[in-house]
């Protein structure tokens, strides 16, 4: 099966502009996560969909991040405008969603963001 | 979600068992023993889970002790290719808005020829 997609893979701004990344999950995978990994840390949680409908956005700092999934399959995360700390890989992830106990959540390979 | 102690890093020989420890003291009965790994310039892949009972699959056996306060993720023949960030992370069984992933900082395991 393919895997989560996700584009582009490097980005490069200045800070206070705008960046957008995009994701296709697996086909028929229901939930789809996004996930910020500074250098030297693990991934963190930013934003959980299910279907269309946000679950946990409790770690997204909203005054400069959005995300939606308007059609309860690809995604697309905004920044606007970003800072020298937004510097970080952005992945996405997908799994089948609630129902299906356990299911293994499956990466992207990640958008990597540099700020200048 | 309990937390993991892991060692930061760890070698091992080409060929031999790698066997990577995780501690999670503070597990409770309906937190799963997760690993996922994370090779340079990649995002993290999924390699095993369990919840009391040793589990084995084509990628790497999970070892968890009878008291479930900590477990050893082995790959019975490691090689060069499975050096990577290997991550131990528990969390409750599957339910809408429990799924999230908390990650630590991991053991960087290099394979060494």
């Amino acid at each position: 099966e393919a895997g989560v997609a996700q584009s582009p893979r490097y980005k490069i701004i200045e800070k206070r502009q705008s960046v957008a990344f995009w994701c296709n999950p697996i086909s028929g995978h229901a939930t789809l996560y996004w996930y910020q990994q500074i250098l030297g840390q693990g991934p963190k949680l930013l934003i959980q969909f299910q279907n269309n409908g946000v679950v946990d956005d409790s770690q997204l700092p909203k005054d400069r991040f959005s995300a939606e999934r308007l059609k309860g399959v690809d995604s697309t995360l905004k920044i606007q405008p970003a800072k020298l700390e937004d510097s970080a890989v952005y992945l996405c992830a997908s799994s089948l969603g609630t129902g299906h106990s356990n299911q293994p959540q499956h990466f992207g390979d990640g958008t990597r963001l540099s700020i200048l | 979600d309990a937390k993991t102690t892991q060692p930061p890093s760890m070698d091992c020989a080409e060929g031999r068992a790698a066997n990577l420890p995780c501690n999670h003291s503070t597990i409770s009965g309906n937190e799963y023993v997760y690993w996922y790994r994370q090779i340079h310039s990649q995002g993290p892949q999924y390699i095993i889970h369990g919840l009391k009972n040793n589990e084995t699959n084509e990628m790497a056996s999970l070892i968890i002790t009878e008291d479930r306060k900590s477990s050893t993720l082995i790959l019975p023949h490691a090689t060069l290719r499975d050096t990577a960030v290997y991550y131990c992370i528990v969390r409750v069984a599957v339910e809408l808005g429990n799924e999230k992933l908390t990650f630590g900082t991991g053991t960087r395991l290099t394979i060494i020829p």
